[in-house]
């Protein structure tokens, strides 16, 4: 079953906390796993992104940790500001699949209050 | 620099009428293109990908359909709309099927 799921649905830090967005998955064939952030009115753009040979990947203040035994991986945003607020989504894809498809979670929503 | 554009920004249609999105990269050779579709406040379903002109193939059903008739074009269109069309049309690109895929800005389509 190819689903990425992903929690919680809606997510509120103040300022300078770490957010901690959460994403599941059941295909142990999924290989790769980027987060997208979209701001309202806006396409997504692509954060950060993980492939399976480590389970860290780190940019600045976002950090993917992976956990493959687990099939699960979170996005954590350190010291978070108000322009952080957005909705995030997390997708994962299969390499030898041949199609480029992204599966895609249902997004978090993350408020950051000053 | 590689950079997407789409047309239309916006779009309101009636139900039963003909659509045709496009969406044109420039600044890369071959790319991979891919058509999503969001509904409000959902999140994003792969409709086509291409990974080279003249062939394009289809990931989920929508009584929708593509062509590529360009190295850096990709167009999403259908003969009748349907109520249920509404949202915003993303295309995407990527160097290759197993790369980053980067987004257009989008076309928010209405269907009344």
């Amino acid at each position: 079953q190819q689903q990425v799921r992903q929690s919680p649905q809606s997510l509120t830090v103040w300022e300078g906390e770490t957010a901690i967005l959460n994403c599941s998955y059941e295909d142990s064939t999924f290989d790769y796993f980027p987060w997208y952030h979209q701001f309202p009115g806006e396409s997504p753009a692509l954060l950060i992104a993980i492939r399976p040979v480590s389970n860290k990947k780190e940019d600045g203040r976002f950090t993917i940790f992976f956990n493959k035994r687990e099939k699960k991986f979170s996005l954590h945003i350190a010291d978070s500001q108000p322009g952080d607020s957005a909705t995030y989504f997390c997708a994962a894809s299969v390499a030898g699949a041949n199609t480029g498809k992204l599966t895609f979670g249902h997004g978090t929503i993350l408020r950051v209050h000053p | 620099a590689q950079t997407i554009h789409q047309w239309p920004v916006a779009e309101i249609k009636a139900v039963g009428s003909p659509l045709s999105l496009g969406c044109t990269i420039k600044g890369k050779s071959s790319p991979n293109l891919y058509w999503y579709w969001q509904a409000t406040g959902g999140t994003l379903q792969q409709l086509f990908y291409s990974i080279t002109v003249g062939q394009v193939e289809s990931v989920v059903q929508l009584n929708l359909s593509a062509s590529r008739p360009k190295d850096d074009q990709f167009i999403l269109s259908t003969e009748k709309l349907l109520l249920s069309h509404s949202g915003f049309y993303l295309c995407a690109w990527s160097l290759n099927i197993y790369a980053e895929q980067f987004f257009g800005p989008g076309t928010r389509l209405t269907v009344l």
